[in-house]
This record gives C-alpha cells, structure tokens and sequence, in this order.
C-alpha cells in the first residue's frame, strides 16, 4: 500500500527548459511534505519542504507546490541545469515529531543539453 | 562539515553471517533513523531512536535490530541476513523539539550477501 506515489520513473528536459516532478499521497495525516535530490553512489539530500499550511515554497530556481484538496505536490525546477541530472524523491511526515518519512519511488530527471 | 557518516560503503557479508552496519554524526540531532533501500523501490523506515527510546516499525523483521550507545553514534545488526536483505541502508538524523525538520542522510552501506 503505497502512501506516496510518484508515477513517473523517469522524466527528460531540456537545458534551459522547466522541470516539473509530481508526487500523489493518500494519507490525509501527512502535513510535512519534503523533496529529496539523489546522484548515484550517495545518499539522498534535502531539497525543498512545505507545511500543509502554505501552498507554495520557493527557494531559488526550486518551488514546491501543494494541493491539498488533490492530495498532490509538484516541484518544478527552472531553468533546468545539468547538474539536475539525478534521482528526485517525493517524501512525507506527519506531525513534525520523530516519525520517519514515506517515501515513493522516485523519479529519474535527465537534463539534455 | 557537519554530516552523517555511514561506515562501510559496501559490506559483504554470508548468508546467515552477523552483520553490523554503523552510522555517526556531527549535527548533534537527537533522532536516528534507519532506512532500508532495494533496487527500484522507495527508501523504507525499519526504526528510528528518539533521544535513547527505540522506536521500530511493525514490519520491520525481527533479524533487524539496532543500538545507539550515544548521541552520535547508531549502529544496525542484522543478526541471520538472508539473501532478501541485500539492500542499501540509509542512516538519517532530525532534530525534534523546533517545528518540522528535514532530516539529514548518509551515502548509505550497500548490502551483499552470499
């Protein structure tokens, strides 16, 4: 049963165009909402966060977007770079204490010069 | 840097053969987390310490256990790996008590048994 969901394995953009990644959850609990960034051989590393009390966070070319009423989270990246070249995944929480996240899948963006 | 450190990269173990997995950190976060990874599938919670309470998952399997014998160090034992236990495992930490926090993750040990 999965919680989260990211129905995309892979993704490719093009250099210089807007990456958009989206993620579905089915636990109405979930109120923490993180995006995790993966190159191969490491571990993953914290991206962007959003509280179910705001709708949008933007933190340079990154911006997280969620609908709660959908039960749905998009991070868009613009412009895409290079160096997005990686593994994205969707994760959340509930309550902000020590819970652990649950995770999807992840999805594979390949940037194209 | 503060970090996660995980130790080994990669571990080879027998089947059946003990095993421990080890992680410390610098952030002086009060939660450990373990994470199990297999190919293709989404990071999966086993336990996680809070401070010195254990915390483990329903489904984590029995073969799963953990300790931490102080803040920065947390370590894994497998104690009977069978063949479905070749994974990566994540280490992660948190900070609990100031709002939702990210948590914070090693490069992962990855897992083969024989």
């Amino acid at each position: 049963d999965q919680q989260v969901k990211q129905n995309s394995p892979s993704l490719s953009v093009q250099e210089g165009r807007i990456s958009i990644l989206n993620c579905d959850y089915t636990n109405s609990m979930f109120d923490y909402f993180l995006w995790y960034k993966k190159y191969p051989a490491e571990g993953p590393t914290f991206l962007i966060s959003i509280s179910s009390i705001k709708d949008k966070n933007e933190d340079g070319r990154f911006t997280v977007f969620l609908n709660k009423s959908a039960k749905h989270l998009s991070l868009h990246i613009v412009p895409s770079q290079p160096g997005d070249s990686a593994v994205y995944f969707c994760a959340a929480s509930e309550g902000g204490g020590a819970d652990g996240l649950t995770f999807g899948k992840g999805t594979h963006l390949i940037i194209q010069p | 840097d503060a970090m996660v450190i995980q130790n080994p990269r990669y571990q080879v173990t027998q089947f059946g053969k003990p095993v421990t997995l080890s992680c410390s950190q610098t952030l002086n976060h009060n939660v450990m987390y373990w994470y199990q990874q297999k190919s293709s599938q989404a990071p999966k919670l086993l336990f996680h310490y809070y401070d010195k309470d254990f915390n483990n998952e329903a489904d984590t399997p029995d073969n799963f256990q953990s300790r931490r014998p102080n803040t920065s160090f947390c370590f894994l034992d497998i104690r009977s790996p069978g063949l479905g236990d070749a994974a990566m495992y994540l280490c992660a930490t948190s900070r609990v008590g100031e709002g939702s926090q990210p948590q914070h993750f090693g490069d992962g040990t990855r897992l083969s048994i024989l």
